[in-house]
């Protein structure tokens, strides 16, 4: 299938390991994040939101740290396997021109490639 | 988290032509939207499917060019009018459950040749 990560910055890490995505984020105003697993020939998948009001949140695995003073967004992944490697995206919930609620900003996407 | 589906799931269309896909829902949602996702890259928002009224456009994207349905809580069809090779795209519909969490369909991988 058409591999979506083909443009994208690429992260390659050791099976096992843990992995750090990072996003930086424009709008001040957005209030909601969410980050988005998409598999080769697949939909976003979401993994984890965080609210504004909120520096950190964890799942199964997965940790998501949102910094507001410089608008940056990071997704951690504890023991990595190899069922992890996709296209991880960030998305915002911000302001829209056109005022249609909850519509989101995906930002540009990182490869996570994990080696046996 | 609701079950969406898509069709078709792909298609091969000549530059001119129209295709209509189709998003359906296992569940009433109130919010559903439209994003286009072009080869190798991030997805782009391109409407808000609005239940009972027109859909909310976002900047770049018109209802000649796309215009939506959303004809129940549970459904939703968006055209791809007059098809370039530009138009080369996969097409995602999504849904939002509770306060914000938004869920994606399979994408419809459309080329246009």
């Amino acid at each position: 299938g058409e591999s979506v990560g083909l443009h994208l910055p690429t992260l390659s890490v050791q099976e096992g390991d843990n992995s750090i995505i990072n996003c930086a984020y424009s709008n001040s105003a957005s209030d909601y994040f969410i980050w988005y697993k998409q598999e080769s020939g697949k939909g976003p998948q979401f993994i984890i939101d965080i609210r504004s009001n909120m520096d950190k949140r964890q799942g199964q695995r997965v940790t998501v740290l949102l910094n507001k003073t410089v608008k940056h967004l990071s997704l951690q992944i504890a023991a990595t396997q190899p069922g992890d490697s996709a296209v991880y995206f960030c998305a915002e919930n911000a302001q829209r021109t056109g005022g249609g609620a909850d519509g989101l900003t995906f930002g540009k996407g990182t490869h996570l490639i994990i080696q046996p | 988290s609701a079950v969406i589906s898509q069709k078709p799931s792909r298609d091969i269309c000549q530059r001119g032509t129209s295709l209509t896909i189709q998003c359906q829902v296992d569940s009433q949602v109130t919010m559903m939207f439209w994003y286009r996702q072009q080869p190798g890259q991030s997805l782009t928002l391109i409407a808000t499917a609005n239940q009972g009224s027109e859909a909310t456009y976002e900047s770049g994207f018109v209802i000649d060019k796309f215009p939506i349905s959303r004809p129940n809580l549970t459904f939703s069809t968006l055209t791809v009018s007059n098809m370039s090779p530009e138009d080369s795209s996969i097409y995602l519909c999504s849904v939002t459950q509770g306060a914000h969490e938004q869920y994606f369909g399979p994408g419809t991988r459309l080329t246009v040749t």
